[in-house]
């Protein structure tokens, strides 16, 4: 079946950097865009960014811009999204979902199992 | 890019019906692209429940139905279940490939 899997939660100190994968599954991983989205406790979710399916195009949230990388492998069907100079309010759920689309409107679906990054000293 | 402004919480009985509203801009939710719905109970991942602003996924309950008018878009539940009490999100295109969410409301049933 359809399915991304994403990598265990993460502890990080501030000012480090966070890597998180996210395995696609069931489906033609070199057709689709894959985005980002995250939730901090508590709170709504929030759009990162987006990468084309050859991974050479992307495009992030101007909240983002500068510390966000996001990357893809295709031979192994994977996406990762790397975040730098983490600070307390990164704490979140970081989702990967993939993107599908027609002339009217694009929808997230399936999403990741989500992965918590907590930044604590 | 602001979050789109949606309630911060519904309430309805069961078997009544409720609609959640979702109101952006001409350059977001009143552009001609159209939005999708998500529902998330507690701990758990967002589900899509609308597409294309009024279409169901496979499994999704007709009980689920999406509209739009000007620069709100909205989600109706009819017959209001226990199972439906979650958080529920709109998602639209702002443009320049980038996408922004709803604040999210919080649904509960009485």
């Amino acid at each position: 079946q359809v399915q991304l899997v994403q990598s265990g939660a993460e502890m990080k100190t501030p000012g480090a950097s966070v890597k998180v994968s996210c395995k696609a599954s069931g489906f033609t991983f070199t057709s689709y865009w894959m985005h980002w989205v995250r939730q901090a406790p508590g709170q709504g979710l929030e759009w990162m960014g987006i990468i084309n399916p050859s991974g050479i195009d992307t495009t992030y949230a101007q909240k983002f811009q500068g510390r966000v990388t996001m990357t893809r492998d295709t031979s192994t069907s994977t996406v990762y999204m790397e975040l730098s100079s983490l600070r307390s309010e990164d704490t979140a759920v970081y989702y990967c979902a993939r993107d599908n689309s027609n002339s009217k409107s694009w929808w997230f679906d399936p999403w990741g199992q989500g992965t918590l990054v907590t930044v604590s000293s | 890019q602001s979050a789109l402004t949606q309630p911060a919480s519904v309430s309805g009985s069961p078997g009544q019906s409720i609609t959640i509203s979702c109101t952006g801009s001409s350059s977001d939710v009143g552009s001609d692209k159209l939005v999708s719905w998500y529902q998330q109970h507690p701990g758990k991942v967002p589900k899509l429940v609308i597409y294309e602003g009024s279409k169901r996924p496979s499994g999704v309950s007709n009980r689920f139905s999406g509209s739009k008018s000007g620069n709100t878009a909205s989600l109706t539940i009819s017959g209001l279940q226990a199972e439906d009490e979650a958080d529920y999100y709109c998602c639209s295109y702002a443009g320049s490939r980038t996408w922004v969410f709803g604040g999210g409301t919080k649904l509960t049933v009485l």
